[in-house]
């Protein structure tokens, strides 16, 4: 099984800052990474696909890169609405992986 | 509108069985892999298992293999998970997801196991 390790596990960030996240796959996936950003009692939202592609509608605030084992999520000037919790998933093969997640909170 | 909606959750007693079904439309449902991840409460993502888009396939976490199985009807656009044998720590909310990048989620059917 491929492992997602996300770093850090939480966060806190003032509105404005500049924010990475890191994922690491125990091996390499290429491209096949996903970040999703969730926020308390509602559905995982995807907002990053092939490890830098954003979806539509995201803000170009979010981008991703990376491939084989290393991936980062960057979150420029950050946003109220930008306080959630971000993972990451690697759909390179089965099982299907999330990182474990990491929290950003306000400072 | 393209939309996946979930149902059959529900509260249940450890070794009871559940059907869940994910009904999906704005799409051609025939066309994609399927998927179910679920989150215990408080807790991260965990694929569940998965399906390609003949009903050919299937793919299970080692969590859940002989306990749950995954099927589909491309004539009503619907996607299941039979849940067998459930265990307390099966308590989740279960979503179903388009292809396994996970394009197009549900909103989740809640599953919770208690005795």
């Amino acid at each position: 099984d491929i492992q997602m390790t996300q770093s850090p596990s939480a966060m806190s960030a003032s509105v404005g800052d500049r924010v990475t996240i890191t994922c690491r796959a125990s091996q390499g996936i290429n491209t096949h990474l996903v970040w999703f950003q969730q926020k308390p009692g509602k559905v995982p939202r995807r907002l990053i696909y092939g490890s830098f592609r954003l979806e539509s509608g995201v803000s170009s605030r979010f981008s991703g890169s990376g491939s084989g084992t290393e991936f980062t999520l960057t979150i420029n000037s950050l946003q109220p609405e930008d306080f959630a919790t971000y993972y990451c998933q690697q759909h390179n093969s089965f099982p299907l992986t999330f990182g474990g997640g990491t929290k950003v909170e306000i400072k | 509108e393209v939309q996946l909606v979930e149902s059959g959750g529900g509260l249940v007693r450890p070794g009871e069985s559940l059907r869940l079904s994910c009904a999906a439309s704005g799409f051609t449902f025939s066309s994609y892999n399927m998927n179910w991840v679920r989150q215990a409460p408080g807790k991260g993502l965990e694929w569940v298992s998965f399906i390609s888009k003949n009903g050919d396939n299937p793919n299970y976490a080692d969590s859940v293999q002989g306990r749950f199985t995954i099927s589909r009807d491309n004539a009503q656009n619907v996607l299941y998970l039979h849940v067998n044998n459930l265990r307390v720590e099966d308590t989740a909310v279960y979503y179903c997801g388009r292809t396994t990048a996970f394009d197009l989620l549900g909103q989740g059917t809640l599953v919770t196991v208690s005795s």
